[in-house]
């Protein structure tokens, strides 16, 4: 099975940059994505990386190396909105459009003024 | 653009009862995946609806159970619920062959 890692919790200031990193086993893999997750709501989509780099996205970046199974997000200019949960998460196999994500248990953000 | 929306938004049940836990897709999805979030976790994939058949299934047993409807919408059923049931059931929808995943709100089931 999979095995995504990413730390329990960071906290950081407003205004600054944080970078929150996620590792998974390479084996079979085919995709990352990320998803942001206030409490008790759901998770909303943050970006989708197939291939090696970095993609931008306003305040947020996703990086990926598929050699390293190695992933991270780039939060900059955090806001007090940005406190929330982000979940990374792996999709495997072939057969696009029929492929689960598995997740990894999130890292806890905590924005502090 | 309706989003992806569940039913009930909360449930509370007994032990050995059981239950059944509702979705729509977002517009023009075909795709329906349902995961199962305990406190402090990750999502775990439950299963995966498409064309109205049961197309993936996770790690769970045979008393959860699901359904796709000709319009796409989907039902979760739990028998025989365990306290360790309790948790936050997310319905995801997705249009093939697309992977993205969009998410509902989820229903939050508490098994006393």
């Amino acid at each position: 099975g999979q095995n995504i890692d990413q730390p329990t919790e960071m906290t950081a200031t407003e205004g600054a940059i944080v970078q929150i990193n996620c590792t998974y086993q390479t084996s079979g893999f085919n995709g990352l994505f990320w998803y942001q997750q206030h409490a008790g709501e759901a998770p909303t989509f943050l970006s989708y990386n197939v291939l090696d780099g970095l993609e931008e996205k306003g305040r947020f970046s996703s990086f990926l190396s598929r050699s390293k199974g190695y992933s991270y997000l780039l939060l900059k200019e955090l806001q007090m909105k940005d406190s929330a949960s982000y979940l990374c998460a792996v999709i495997m196999g072939r057969d696009t459009g029929r492929r689960a994500l598995t997740f990894g248990s999130g890292t806890r953000l905590q924005v502090q003024p | 653009d309706a989003g992806v929306t569940q039913s009930p938004t909360h449930l509370i049940k007994t032990r050995g009862q059981q239950v059944t836990l509702r979705c729509s897709p977002k517009s023009g999805h075909d795709t329906v995946s349902w995961y199962q979030q305990a406190l402090g976790q990750g999502p775990q994939f439950i299963f995966q609806y498409y064309e109205e058949e049961e197309r993936q299934r996770g790690n769970f047993p045979d008393r959860f159970s699901g359904h796709q409807f000709p319009n796409y919408s989907s039902e979760l059923n739990v028998n025989a619920l365990l306290l360790g049931d309790s948790a936050l059931y997310l319905c995801a929808s997705s249009l093939a062959p697309a992977d993205t995943q969009y998410f509902g709100p989820g229903t939050r089931l508490t098994v006393l």
